[in-house]
């Protein structure tokens, strides 16, 4: 079975800040691991997503997360906040080779202040 | 079509009554999936069909709980003798094929009064 944990259910940061968002999984088979981003009212876009090549994975909108086994981690980062960031993030993970549906965290709601 | 679409946006109804949620998926993908996301929750998977296999129903709820799809095209996602406990935001997704990205749609926000 497979679980994700998002630490942290708001976080905040000042413009031009780094951004640190927590994501640790758990999974009994080698996982596919995603972040996904909500803004208001509308559906989830896909920011990048890891499938067992680079363990540092780079995404839309300066966004990167590097996957670490030993931690079971895969934390969301950019380097500069901007306030065009400011939404709701999802951790999701999936089993290679099984059932296709993802399991989502809880997500992380980002307040970019000026 | 340009993306995935769903339907109505937005649902109020009374608690016992039936609603029925539409999902036209991104053309020619052959995968989709239905999500439930509740106030402060994350999603939740329901169902999902790919191609002509027998759909994974493992994350339907209750009994009160069905979706159809007919082919690759439109999926209706049917409520029945809906709870106030149903009140969530329903997403839907497509992909070109298993294990490809997840496509979402804006989601149907249900009120059961």
């Amino acid at each position: 079975a497979q679980s994700v944990t998002q630490l942290g259910s708001h976080v905040s940061v000042s413009e031009g800040a780094l951004v640190l968002l927590r994501c640790n999984y758990s999974s009994s088979v080698p996982p596919y691991l995603f972040w996904y981003v909500q803004y208001p009212n509308q559906g989830l876009q896909l920011l990048l997503k890891y499938t067992s090549a680079a363990t540092l994975v780079k995404g839309i909108n300066g966004f990167e997360a590097e996957f670490k086994k030993s931690e079971t981690s895969f934390h969301l980062t950019k380097p500069s906040a901007h306030m065009s960031d400011a939404a709701e993030y999802f951790c999701a993970v999936s089993p290679r080779g099984g059932s296709e549906k993802l399991v989502f965290g809880k997500g992380t709601k980002l307040t970019v202040n000026p | 079509g340009a993306g995935v679409s769903q339907s109505p946006s937005n649902k109020v109804t009374e608690k016992g009554k039936d609603v029925e949620l539409r999902c036209d998926p991104i053309s020619g993908h052959t995968a989709l999936y239905w999500y439930r996301q509740r106030l402060g929750q994350g999603l939740e998977f329901l169902i999902y069909f790919q191609g002509n296999s027998a759909p994974d129903k493992s994350g339907l709820p209750s009994d009160r709980f069905s979706a159809e799809r007919t082919g690759e095209s439109v999926s209706t996602l049917t409520i029945q003798r809906t709870q106030q406990e149903d009140s969530a935001v329903y997403l839907c997704a497509s992909s070109s094929q298993l294990r490809e990205t997840q496509y979402f749609g804006p989601g149907t926000r249900l009120l059961v009064l």
